[in-house]
């Protein structure tokens, strides 16, 4: 069983950077077909693509966030992470990792449970 | 790039059937994939692709397609079916973009 778990960074400041890392047991990021990306909820929204990546390949960004998002992945560690540049208030949502699958759809068959991240200075 | 879009709400007596939909024209291309999100919960994929259905998910939750609209059907709903339910696809750009639908509010009356 694959389990994913999120790092908690809790409060960012306006215009500084969102960090955070998924670290990954039960499966290896490095010896896999599985993509590896996060996606976030904003309170009472509904669920926001980030990005995915394979650790062979460049990482896929939503467009609306593009410019100011990183994926990458530290296959020795196990782990996958996230970086946010220049967040503001539309930034607070909780923060899942997840593992991908493209197929003929492409499906999420592992989450984290999620990081919440506030943004306020 | 495409867009995906459910009804905000749906409601149903307990033991009927039910049917929330996901429409884009990225369904033309991709099936879609169904989550189930219960409140302070992470996402759980119910159905995908033409026809599949993950362990242990039960077999009331089924999925159908049909040109740029997708279902999920829950024969015979239960109380713990209420929910949010997420639909998901690829955008039909050259790379591997997924899309959300906006999400559909389960009621089991």
């Amino acid at each position: 069983q694959v389990l994913l778990q999120e790092s908690s960074p809790g409060l960012v400041k306006p215009s500084e950077t969102l960090s955070l890392t998924c670290t990954v047991s039960g499966a290896s990021i490095g010896r896999s077909s599985f993509y590896w990306g996060w996606i976030r909820q904003p309170p009472g929204q509904g669920l926001e693509w980030i990005g995915s990546m394979h650790y062979t390949e460049s990482a896929y960004y939503n467009p609306s966030l593009r410019g100011r998002v990183t994926i990458s992945v530290d296959t020795a560690k196990n782990q996958f992470s996230l970086n946010l540049r220049s967040v503001t208030a539309a930034d607070m949502a909780l923060y899942f990792c997840a593992r991908f699958r493209f197929t003929s759809s492409p499906l999420i068959d592992s989450w984290g449970q999620g990081s919440l991240v506030s943004v306020s200075s | 790039s495409s867009e995906l879009t459910q009804d905000p709400a749906v409601s149903v007596a307990l033991g009927q059937t039910v049917r929330i939909t996901c429409q884009g024209d990225s369904l033309r291309s991709y099936y879609a994939s169904w989550y189930q999100q219960r409140p302070g919960q992470a996402p759980v994929l119910v159905f995908y692709g033409e026809n599949s259905r993950p362990s242990g998910i039960p077999d009331r939750f089924s999925g159908s397609s049909s040109g740029n609209t997708a279902s999920l059907t829950i024969t015979g709903a239960q109380a713990e079916d209420e929910a949010d339910y997420y639909c998901n696809s690829r955008d039909t750009g050259g790379d591997l973009s997924v899309l959300f639908g906006g999400g559909t509010k389960l009621t089991v009356l």
